[in-house]
Parts: C-alpha cells; structure tokens; sequence
C-alpha cells in the first residue's frame, strides 16, 4: 500500500543554517504530495504542495521539488530562523481526502 | 475567523470508561476528518463525515468507536471502554462544502492518555 517515510528527528540547527527533511513515498500511479507544519499548541497548517512530477512547492521560504524519479519531496529552506521551529509532516493524497502522513520530523532552531 | 477547534486539548481516562473527543469545523465548512497518531506513527485516517452522514469509516475500527456529525453542533469521536492502545494524539479536519478535498485544516488535536 502507500506510504510515506521521513526522516527521524528531532533536527537541531543554528539560526539562519540551511535546512533539509528528507521525505520519500511509496506509491503507484501520481499522488498528490504535501508538507504540513505544526507549531506548538496549533494544528497542522498546509505549508506547500506539488500535484505532479517535477513540480516545485514553495511558500515562506520553504520549497520542496516532486522526483517522480527518486519518489523524493525533500523540504528546504536556506536560512532558518527560530520560528521555524515546530513539527513538518510529509504527506500524499490520490486526489481524495484521505491523507497518507509520514511520522513528522521536529525541528528546533537556535537562535 | 476562527479555525477549527478541538476540546479537551488532554484527556486522561482509565481503562474501560469512555472518551469522547469534540471537534468545531471552520465557519462555512461541512466536512469533517478525524484522523489518529499512535505514537511513533503517522497520522492515520479514520472517518468522513457530513452534516448527519457518516460517508466513509474504513479506517475506524470496528469496536468501541463510533463518530457522528450531528446537525448541530460539534462533531464527537466516542471510544467506549477505552485501553490503553487508544492512547493517542487524534486530529480533526474540516473542508468547505464543493470545495477541495484535498485542502484540509487541521485541528490542534485531542491528546489522550490511557491509564
């Protein structure tokens, strides 16, 4: 079946350091696929998405690039800051409303 | 305008009494998503809903949960007899009516301990 793997944190970094999550999927066919961000206290808000291979998602600083090839939607940022900190799930949908969600990777800047 | 809310923010039961989770979609929306994560896990579909339909609960097991949508008011995740398995963090999601589905605003969740 589909799925989603993302790697494990938590990810520690310096303010203004560059940052990469690495997410890769499992699936047949073109999924949607998305970044969610959790701040403390709140709920997952859509940071970007990408609906077709080679497609680019960005959106406040964030980009991450649809590899149809390497089943890759790797999220970057160039320069962090300390409000970036939070927890950024990978996900793919089939273009329905059920959500595939990797396990979410916590990500702590310092300032 | 207020996004979609949650509450309890915690619960803590003891095994066997009952949990029930209460979710608020967005103003105007009129599609509910409970979603679930085990810890360690992603978070993992549960149930659809509209106003008073269930639509799609593949993902809800098959004892002990049930959902509802009422016409008023918020939409409740009930789990009856809980264990301490269903400790978890459960997430609600809503979306506007013709809207697309796939664009979902998530709740803060309901993190619930088993005791």
């Amino acid at each position: 079946g589909d799925s989603v793997t993302q790697m494990e944190g938590p990810v520690t970094l310096s303010e203004e350091a560059f940052l990469t999550i690495n997410c890769t999927y499992t699936a047949t066919g073109y999924p949607s696929l998305f970044w969610y961000v959790q701040y403390p206290g709140e709920g997952l808000q859509l940071l970007l998405k990408a609906t077709k291979a080679d497609d680019k998602g960005s959106n406040k600083g964030f980009e991450a690039t649809y590899r149809k090839e390497t089943t890759s939607f790797h999220l970057e940022k160039g320069s962090v800051q300390v409000s970036d900190s939070a927890v950024y799930f990978c996900a793919l949908s089939r273009g329905t409303y059920k959500y595939i969600f990797g396990t979410g990777t916590r990500l702590k800047v310092l300032a | 305008n207020a996004g979609v809310m949650q509450n309890p923010r915690h619960l803590v039961r003891r095994r066997g009494q009952e949990a029930r989770l209460r979710c608020s979609p967005m103003k105007g929306h009129s599609h509910v998503y409970w979603y679930r994560q085990l810890p360690e896990e992603g978070l993992k579909f549960m149930v659809y809903l509209q106003k008073e339909n269930i639509i799609d609960e593949s993902g809800m097991p098959k004892e002990r949960f049930s959902a509802e949508f009422p016409k008023e008011g918020p939409s409740i995740l009930r789990i009856q007899q809980v264990v301490r398995g269903d400790s978890a963090a459960y997430f609600c999601a809503s979306s506007p009516l013709g809207g697309d589905q796939e664009t979902q605003y998530f709740g803060p969740g309901t993190r619930l301990l088993v005791l």
